[in-house]
């Protein structure tokens, strides 16, 4: 069946350092690939996305690029800051369905 | 433009007790989603409705049932809870049944079963 394992958490960085939140999956046929963002006392928001091999999703800095050959979409950002603070959860929608398979979250915590 | 608000945001139930949580989706979007996310784990998909039918359920017990209304707004019913109900329940809205996973989600209605 379908899944995501997303790296374990807690990440702790401190402020301008590299992120990388590692992503795999496992999905018949071609499934479009997200990251949602869950910041602390709101919702779950959608970060970025990606439908096919090869395309590289970005927003705020974030970016992650759906690679086929490794079934992985890994999220990075070059130089996180505070407001970064959350947790950052992989998911993916399988071609022709309409509910999303979502990781565990990965806690994200930045200090200054 | 209100996002998608949920109702109550906390409540504590009984085993064997029924709940109903409440969801009115973002303006202009007329399909909604119901997730739940246990402690430290990621959302799981309950069942979705479209013009007020359940179109697609995921892997949970006819204890779990839902009920989408003209305006779109939904409700989710459990009933004969069990203490692993306990959980964050989420809505999520969409513009259509086959949307493109650009989900908007409430905050959610965090339920405690003791």
């Amino acid at each position: 069946g379908d899944s995501v394992t997303q790296m374990e958490g807690p990440v702790t960085l401190s402020e301008e350092a590299f992120l990388t939140i590692n992503c795999t999956y496992t999905a018949t046929g071609y499934p479009s690939l997200f990251w949602y963002v869950q910041y602390p006392g709101e919702g779950l928001q959608l970060l970025l996305k990606a439908t096919k091999a090869d395309d590289k999703g970005s927003n705020k800095g974030f970016e992650a690029t759906y690679r086929k050959e490794t079934t992985s979409f890994h999220l990075e950002k070059g130089s996180v800051q505070v407001s970064d603070s959350a947790v950052y959860f992989c998911a993916l929608l399988r071609t022709g369905a309409n509910n999303l398979f979502f990781g565990t979250g990965t806690r994200l915590t930045v200090i200054p | 433009d209100a996002g998608v608000t949920q109702s109550p945001t906390h409540l504590i139930k009984t085993r064997g007790q029924q709940v109903t949580l409440r969801c009115s989706p973002k303006s202009g979007h007329d399909t909604v989603s119901w997730y739940q996310q246990a402690l430290g784990q990621g959302p799981q998909f309950i069942f979705q409705y479209y013009e007020e039918e359940e179109r697609q359920r995921g892997n949970f017990p006819d204890r779990f049932s839902g009920h989408q209304f003209p305006n779109y707004s939904s409700e989710l019913n459990v009933n004969a809870l069990l203490l692993g109900d306990s959980a964050l329940y989420l809505c999520a809205s969409s513009l259509s049944p086959t949307g493109d996973g650009a989900l908007f989600f409430g905050e959610g209605s965090r339920l405690t079963v003791l």
